[in-house]
């Protein structure tokens, strides 16, 4: 299995500024997927991080809003820029396992944000 | 894209019932996955069964790839059950692609 630690666990931020969430994993992978869970809903994927590589986009997000970085194979970040009370949300890392075998994916803690 | 159906969304048992929770997906799939969400968001594996049966304690499993659907057993449900039941399939049959996540069954169990 893989170990993902995602910080920060929970912040509240004021509306118009930016937050970073970092994801670090305990081996080597290599993509990292980050989601979004708003309240009472599902999780939606927001891209894919490849290293090496820009991070690829689903339709309705885009990179100027939710600037992703991966600098190795074992760490992410995922950023939630001029924040406004919509983008209250839950964010969750996730990788595949790093065996060979098998595909099964792993989340981080996830990172409980509120924006007043 | 490749669809996911929970059901039912919402399910309230009494501490001691059994429950089959249920997944349909709408294509062949590489990956089934069962997450249990806890009150704190966190998502925690329950089972990994692109197909067949696995059993963890009260906690057992069934694909049938052929049929597409899954179905989880919740047997003599406890308290600490309760919290929102995912179904999560690979997008593609190949490995490295992102989950599509059903949209839960929210279970609630009360003593």
């Amino acid at each position: 299995s893989a170990v993902i630690s995602q910080k920060p666990s929970r912040d509240i931020c004021q509306r118009g500024t930016s937050l970073t969430i970092q994801c670090q994993v305990d081996s080597q992978v290599t993509m990292m997927f980050w989601y979004r869970q708003q309240p009472g809903q599902s999780l939606t994927l927001i891209a894919t991080a490849n290293q090496g590589s820009e991070a690829t986009y689903e339709s309705g997000f885009v990179i100027d809003k939710f600037p992703i970085s991966r600098p190795n194979l074992t760490f992410s970040t995922l950023t939630v820029s001029n924040m406004s009370p919509e983008d209250s949300s839950i964010y969750l890392c996730s990788v595949d396992s790093p065996l060979r075998t098998n595909t099964e994916a792993f989340f981080g803690q996830g990172t409980r944000l509120t924006v007043v | 894209g490749i669809q996911v159906e929970q059901s039912p969304p919402d399910l309230i048992l009494q501490e001691g019932a059994n429950s089959t929770l249920r997944c349909n997906f709408s294509d062949s799939v590489n990956n089934l996955q069962w997450f249990h969400q806890n009150p704190w968001g966190q998502l925690i594996n329950l089972f990994y069964i692109p197909s067949g049966t696995k059993q963890n304690g009260r906690l057992s499993a069934t694909t049938v790839a052929t049929e597409r659907y899954s179905l989880l057993y919740i047997s003599s449900s406890q308290t600490t059950d309760s919290g929102v039941y995912f179904c999560a399939v690979e997008r593609r049959p190949s490995g490295n692609t992102p989950l599509v996540f059903g949209k839960g069954t929210r279970l609630s169990v009360i003593a």
